[in-house]
């Protein structure tokens, strides 16, 4: 079946300091992959997707890129500000959107300090 | 703005009551599911439906009921809650090939 494997946090930083989140799946087919967030007490919102091999998903300065070779989807920012401490979960889905399900990680939770 | 909206948003139940947990979008869309998430496990797909009166089963489907009478609504039903069930529960929307909108989450716990 589809799985994601994402790095345990908490991962701790100071501000403008370089991020890496990585995540790895298995899937059968070409599935699509994405990043979520989720501030405290919230749900999740979408940060990015990418929707085929070596498609790069952007926003708000983070990006990821779908490496079908190395079955990974790794999360990068440049320099981060106290305002992304947050979980990050990567996840994969069969459809362009996951609208009939999404398969997740476990969250990374990521703390920036000031 | 209301989006997708979850109520009640904390829950308390004994073992053995039985609840349902409500879930209503305002966006007209098609897709709807639900996810419970537990510490260190991420968030899991319980069931999910494609449109009113169609539903289909997730990963951990047992101990859960839904419906979809309504495009709008996608009540979760516990027959008889069990500890095992105490998690926060996600309700999410979209529409077909489009990113997930989700609510801010039920919290609900099992005595």
């Amino acid at each position: 079946g589809n799985s994601v494997t994402q790095m345990e946090g908490p991962v701790t930083l100071s501000e403008e300091a370089f991020l890496t989140i990585n995540c790895t799946y298995t899937a059968t087919g070409y599935p699509s992959l994405f990043w979520y967030v989720q501030y405290p007490g919230e749900g999740l919102q979408l940060l990015l997707k990418a929707t085929k091999a070596d498609d790069k998903g952007s926003n708000k300065g983070f990006e990821a890129t779908y490496r079908k070779e190395t079955t990974s989807f790794h999360l990068e920012k440049g320099s981060v500000q106290v305002s992304d401490s947050a979980v990050y979960f990567c996840a994969l889905s069969r459809s362009g959107g996951g609208a009939d399900g999404l398969t997740f990680g476990k969250g990374t939770h990521l703390i920036i300090q000031p | 703005n209301a989006g997708v909206t979850q109520t009640p948003k904390f829950q308390v139940l004994k073992t053995g009551q039985s609840m349902t947990l409500q879930c209503a979008q305002d966006m007209n869309h098609e897709y709807m599911s639900w996810y419970r998430q537990d510490p260190g496990m991420g968030l899991r797909l319980i069931h999910y439906s494609v449109g009113a009166g169609i539903t289909d089963q997730g990963e951990v489907p047992n101990g859960y009921n839904v419906s979809r009478s309504t495009t709008e609504d996608f009540p979760l039903r516990l027959l008889s809650a069990a500890p095992s069930q105490t998690s926060v529960y996600f309700c999410a929307s979209s529409r077909a090939n489009e990113k997930l909108f989700f609510g801010s989450g039920t919290q609900l716990s099992v005595l």
